[in-house]
Protein backbone atom coordinates (compact mmCIF):
# COMPACT_ATOMS: atom_id res chain seq x y z
CA UNK A 1 0.00 0.00 0.00
CA UNK A 2 1.09 3.67 -0.41
CA UNK A 3 3.62 5.10 2.14
CA UNK A 4 2.71 8.80 3.37
CA UNK A 5 3.61 11.34 0.90
CA UNK A 6 4.00 14.98 0.92
CA UNK A 7 3.95 17.35 -2.05
CA UNK A 8 6.04 19.61 -3.30
CA UNK A 9 9.30 17.49 -2.24
CA UNK A 10 11.11 20.82 -3.05
CA UNK A 11 10.17 24.58 -2.44
CA UNK A 12 11.96 27.37 -3.15
CA UNK A 13 10.71 30.75 -1.79
CA UNK A 14 11.76 34.33 -1.47
CA UNK A 15 11.95 35.60 1.99
CA UNK A 16 8.72 37.49 3.08
CA UNK A 17 6.11 34.81 0.85
CA UNK A 18 3.46 32.33 2.19
CA UNK A 19 3.98 28.38 1.82
CA UNK A 20 2.07 25.32 2.05
CA UNK A 21 3.05 21.99 2.67
CA UNK A 22 0.74 19.34 2.17
CA UNK A 23 0.71 15.55 3.66
CA UNK A 24 -1.07 12.78 2.75
CA UNK A 25 -1.09 9.92 5.81
CA UNK A 26 -1.04 6.74 5.34
CA UNK A 27 -4.85 5.78 4.78
CA UNK A 28 -6.38 5.00 8.07
CA UNK A 29 -4.04 6.33 9.88
CA UNK A 30 -5.68 8.88 12.99
CA UNK A 31 -2.34 9.99 13.89
CA UNK A 32 -0.65 12.46 11.67
CA UNK A 33 2.62 14.55 13.07
CA UNK A 34 5.30 16.98 11.58
CA UNK A 35 8.42 17.39 12.64
CA UNK A 36 11.66 19.55 10.96
CA UNK A 37 14.32 17.87 9.96
CA UNK A 38 17.72 20.31 9.57
CA UNK A 39 21.09 18.66 8.29
CA UNK A 40 22.87 16.20 10.20
CA UNK A 41 19.78 15.87 13.22
CA UNK A 42 17.26 14.35 14.06
CA UNK A 43 13.90 15.33 13.33
CA UNK A 44 12.23 18.12 15.40
CA UNK A 45 8.46 18.01 17.12
CA UNK A 46 6.52 20.84 15.44
CA UNK A 47 2.87 19.45 16.38
CA UNK A 48 0.68 16.60 15.84
CA UNK A 49 -2.98 15.77 15.21
CA UNK A 50 -6.03 12.71 16.02
CA UNK A 51 -7.85 12.98 13.26
CA UNK A 52 -8.78 16.92 12.75
CA UNK A 53 -8.10 18.09 16.42
CA UNK A 54 -4.74 19.74 16.64
CA UNK A 55 -3.44 18.15 20.17
CA UNK A 56 -0.40 19.59 20.82
CA UNK A 57 1.52 22.56 18.86
CA UNK A 58 4.30 22.92 21.24
CA UNK A 59 6.75 22.72 18.59
CA UNK A 60 5.64 25.48 16.60
CA UNK A 61 8.36 27.97 16.22
CA UNK A 62 6.36 31.05 16.51
CA UNK A 63 2.77 32.25 15.19
CA UNK A 64 4.11 32.75 11.61
CA UNK A 65 3.66 28.32 11.72
CA UNK A 66 0.29 26.83 11.23
CA UNK A 67 -1.20 23.45 10.94
CA UNK A 68 -4.74 22.00 9.98
CA UNK A 69 -6.10 18.47 9.20
CA UNK A 70 -9.93 19.40 8.60
CA UNK A 71 -11.23 16.38 7.30
CA UNK A 72 -8.91 14.24 9.60
CA UNK A 73 -6.90 12.92 6.52
CA UNK A 74 -4.61 15.41 4.69
CA UNK A 75 -2.52 18.11 6.38
CA UNK A 76 -1.22 21.59 5.50
CA UNK A 77 1.77 23.04 7.32
CA UNK A 78 1.91 27.14 6.38
CA UNK A 79 4.45 29.23 7.30
CA UNK A 80 3.55 33.04 6.87
CA UNK A 81 6.29 35.46 5.91
CA UNK A 82 8.66 33.06 5.49
CA UNK A 83 12.18 33.53 6.55
CA UNK A 84 15.38 32.80 5.65
CA UNK A 85 15.60 30.40 9.44
CA UNK A 86 12.91 28.51 8.56
CA UNK A 87 14.81 26.83 5.56
CA UNK A 88 14.88 23.23 6.36
CA UNK A 89 13.95 19.41 5.83
CA UNK A 90 9.77 19.41 6.67
CA UNK A 91 8.96 15.98 7.33
CA UNK A 92 5.38 14.35 7.81
CA UNK A 93 4.97 10.98 9.70
CA UNK A 94 1.38 9.41 10.39
CA UNK A 95 0.47 6.59 13.06
CA UNK A 96 -2.78 3.76 13.16
CA UNK A 97 -3.08 5.76 16.73
CA UNK A 98 -1.21 7.55 19.09
CA UNK A 99 1.35 5.75 20.87
CA UNK A 100 2.03 3.75 17.74
CA UNK A 101 5.01 3.05 15.24
CA UNK A 102 5.04 6.58 13.19
CA UNK A 103 6.18 6.29 9.34
CA UNK A 104 7.24 9.04 8.00
CA UNK A 105 7.16 10.25 4.41
CA UNK A 106 10.44 11.65 2.23
CA UNK A 107 9.93 15.53 3.07
CA UNK A 108 9.77 18.78 1.78
CA UNK A 109 12.92 20.48 1.22
CA UNK A 110 12.27 24.39 1.36
CA UNK A 111 14.90 26.99 0.85
CA UNK A 112 13.46 30.63 1.97
CA UNK A 113 16.12 33.06 -0.41
CA UNK B 1 19.71 13.61 -2.02
CA UNK B 2 19.78 14.95 1.54
CA UNK B 3 23.73 14.79 2.97
CA UNK B 4 23.48 13.55 6.44
CA UNK B 5 26.16 12.98 9.17
CA UNK B 6 28.25 15.68 8.03
CA UNK B 7 29.50 16.33 11.92
CA UNK B 8 27.44 13.09 13.46
CA UNK B 9 29.77 10.68 15.47
CA UNK B 10 29.98 7.50 12.96
CA UNK B 11 30.48 3.67 13.29
CA UNK B 12 32.93 2.12 11.09
CA UNK B 13 32.36 -1.40 10.81
CA UNK B 14 33.71 -4.91 8.27
CA UNK B 15 31.01 -6.39 6.59
CA UNK B 16 30.17 -9.53 8.50
CA UNK B 17 30.66 -8.10 11.43
CA UNK B 18 28.33 -7.16 14.28
CA UNK B 19 27.34 -3.65 14.99
CA UNK B 20 26.61 -1.48 18.03
CA UNK B 21 25.27 1.89 18.73
CA UNK B 22 24.41 3.29 21.61
CA UNK B 23 22.60 6.18 22.60
CA UNK B 24 21.80 8.22 25.66
CA UNK B 25 18.27 9.50 26.65
CA UNK B 26 17.55 12.15 28.68
CA UNK B 27 13.84 12.23 29.78
CA UNK B 28 13.47 10.06 33.29
CA UNK B 29 9.65 9.96 32.57
CA UNK B 30 10.05 8.58 28.80
CA UNK B 31 8.62 5.03 28.34
CA UNK B 32 8.84 4.02 24.71
CA UNK B 33 12.31 3.94 22.94
CA UNK B 34 12.60 3.65 19.22
CA UNK B 35 15.18 2.97 16.77
CA UNK B 36 14.67 4.54 13.44
CA UNK B 37 17.27 3.90 10.42
CA UNK B 38 17.04 7.12 7.57
CA UNK B 39 19.28 6.22 4.63
CA UNK B 40 20.29 9.25 2.41
CA UNK B 41 17.20 11.30 0.81
CA UNK B 42 14.75 9.12 2.83
CA UNK B 43 12.91 9.88 5.82
CA UNK B 44 13.49 7.75 8.62
CA UNK B 45 12.10 4.21 8.69
CA UNK B 46 11.35 2.46 11.93
CA UNK B 47 13.44 -0.54 12.67
CA UNK B 48 12.36 -1.65 16.25
CA UNK B 49 10.68 -0.58 19.55
CA UNK B 50 10.73 -0.76 23.08
CA UNK B 51 8.73 0.06 26.04
CA UNK B 52 10.20 0.57 29.20
CA UNK B 53 8.69 -2.39 31.12
CA UNK B 54 11.04 -4.77 28.64
CA UNK B 55 14.59 -4.63 29.00
CA UNK B 56 15.35 -6.04 25.89
CA UNK B 57 13.18 -6.48 22.73
CA UNK B 58 14.65 -8.49 19.62
CA UNK B 59 14.19 -8.61 15.90
CA UNK B 60 15.36 -9.59 12.78
CA UNK B 61 19.14 -9.28 13.25
CA UNK B 62 18.45 -6.38 15.20
CA UNK B 63 18.40 -6.22 19.30
CA UNK B 64 17.35 -3.54 21.53
CA UNK B 65 18.70 -3.06 24.92
CA UNK B 66 17.25 -0.77 27.23
CA UNK B 67 19.28 0.39 30.91
CA UNK B 68 16.88 2.55 32.62
CA UNK B 69 18.68 2.81 34.94
CA UNK B 70 21.59 4.96 33.19
CA UNK B 71 19.04 5.75 30.66
CA UNK B 72 20.98 4.31 27.95
CA UNK B 73 19.68 2.64 25.20
CA UNK B 74 21.53 0.63 22.46
CA UNK B 75 21.11 -1.47 18.87
CA UNK B 76 22.73 -4.24 18.20
CA UNK B 77 22.84 -5.35 14.47
CA UNK B 78 24.30 -8.66 13.58
CA UNK B 79 25.99 -9.53 10.58
CA UNK B 80 25.92 -6.07 9.27
CA UNK B 81 25.77 -5.48 5.88
CA UNK B 82 26.54 -2.89 3.05
CA UNK B 83 22.82 -2.29 3.20
CA UNK B 84 22.53 -1.29 6.92
CA UNK B 85 24.77 1.76 6.11
CA UNK B 86 22.76 4.72 7.48
CA UNK B 87 22.40 7.09 9.84
CA UNK B 88 20.28 5.74 12.76
CA UNK B 89 18.58 7.67 15.10
CA UNK B 90 17.29 6.99 18.59
CA UNK B 91 13.79 7.88 19.72
CA UNK B 92 12.13 8.52 22.98
CA UNK B 93 8.19 9.08 23.93
CA UNK B 94 6.74 9.56 27.34
CA UNK B 95 3.40 7.87 26.59
CA UNK B 96 1.87 8.16 29.72
CA UNK B 97 2.38 11.84 30.28
CA UNK B 98 -0.36 11.97 27.12
CA UNK B 99 2.14 13.55 25.33
CA UNK B 100 2.57 11.77 21.95
CA UNK B 101 5.64 13.64 20.19
CA UNK B 102 9.21 11.43 19.53
CA UNK B 103 12.15 13.21 20.64
CA UNK B 104 15.45 12.04 18.92
CA UNK B 105 18.73 11.92 19.91
CA UNK B 106 21.56 12.61 17.84
CA UNK B 107 22.31 10.08 15.18
CA UNK B 108 25.22 7.96 14.76
CA UNK B 109 26.61 7.56 11.40
CA UNK B 110 26.90 3.23 10.11
CA UNK B 111 29.41 2.79 7.22
CA UNK B 112 29.80 -0.69 6.48
CA UNK B 113 33.02 -1.44 4.94
CA UNK B 114 33.66 -4.36 2.44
Amino acid sequence: GAGVSQSPRYKVTKRGQDVALRCDPISGHVSLYWYRQALGQGPEFLTYFNYEAQQDKSGLPNDRFSAERPEGSISTLTIQRTEQRDSAMYRCASSLRQGHEQYFGPGTRLTVT
Amino acid sequence: GESVGLHLPTLSVQEGDNSIINCAYSNSASDYFIWYKQESGKGPQFIIDIRSNMDKRQGQRVTVLLNKTVKHLSLQIAATQPGDSAVYFCAEEDLTGGGNKLTFGTGTQLKVEL
